[in-house]
């Protein structure tokens, strides 16, 4: 069956510019998640969604960032007026609960 | 809150000999351990997991991992490297509820031919 897909895979947007990155989980997954990885650093955890539930969006380093999640499938991760430090990796991933995580490709952000 | 310390940041082996890359973990409760590996500009692909059972795990591409309670480790090990095997590796833990994993910052392994 399908993985989790991610787009796009790369972006690279201006500084100040809003940018949209998309993730289609694995298709039943009641969870999502959605992490950032920068040059040469670990995996920093950023939103989770767990079905209708709210999120916790405990991750999320500024009010620049925002993430839903429609119909509990597909969710869209917003970063508003981007700055050079936003380029990073970013991974989604999807699993059932309490279950080992599945990620996708994930979406290389750079801003110049 | 839960953590995860992967000692080495690079872990060099010949091809053949056994390779064993550390993790050690804190969390509150029964801890869920598992290991991801990432190949060059690809996402994670999960290895296994430990949630109950045999403190031995086996996992994909002839890699297993021991669950150590008392040393609250979860060393991944294999034993027979391959240069394939080359990659950065992630052990992650998480509690028994529905939330996120906790990464190491990640072991780079090397397997030389």
């Amino acid at each position: 069956g399908a993985g989790v897909s991610q787009s796009p895979s790369n972006k690279v947007t201006e500084k100040g510019k809003d940018v949209e990155l998309r993730c289609d989980p694995i298709s039943g997954h009641t969870a999502l998640y959605w992490y950032r990885q920068s040059l040469g650093q670990g995996l920093e955890f950023l939103i989770y969604f767990q079905g209708n539930s709210a999120p916790d969006k405990s991750g999320l380093p500024s009010d620049r960032f925002s993430a839903e999640r429609t119909g509990g499938s597909v969710s869209t991760l917003t970063i508003q007026r981007t700055q050079q430090e936003d380029s990073a990796v970013y991974l989604c991933a999807s699993s059932l609960a309490r279950n080992e995580q599945f990620f996708g490709p994930g979406t290389r952000l750079t801003v110049l | 809150a839960q953590s995860v310390a992967q000692p080495e940041d690079q872990v060099n082996v010949a091809e053949g000999n056994p390779l064993t890359v550390k993790c050690t973990y804190s969390v509150s409760g029964n801890p869920y351990l598992f290991w991801y590996v990432q190949y060059p500009n690809r996402g994670l692909q999960f290895l296994l997991k430990y949630i109950t059972g045999d403190n031995l795990v086996k996992g994909s591409y002839g890699f297993e991992a021991e669950f150590n309670k008392s040393q609250t480790s979860f060393h991944l090990k294999k034993p027979s490297a391959l240069v394939s095997d080359s990659a950065l590796y992630f052990c992650a833990v998480k509690d028994s509820g529905n939330t996120p994993l906790v990464f190491g910052k990640g072991t780079r392994l090397s397997v030389i031919a």
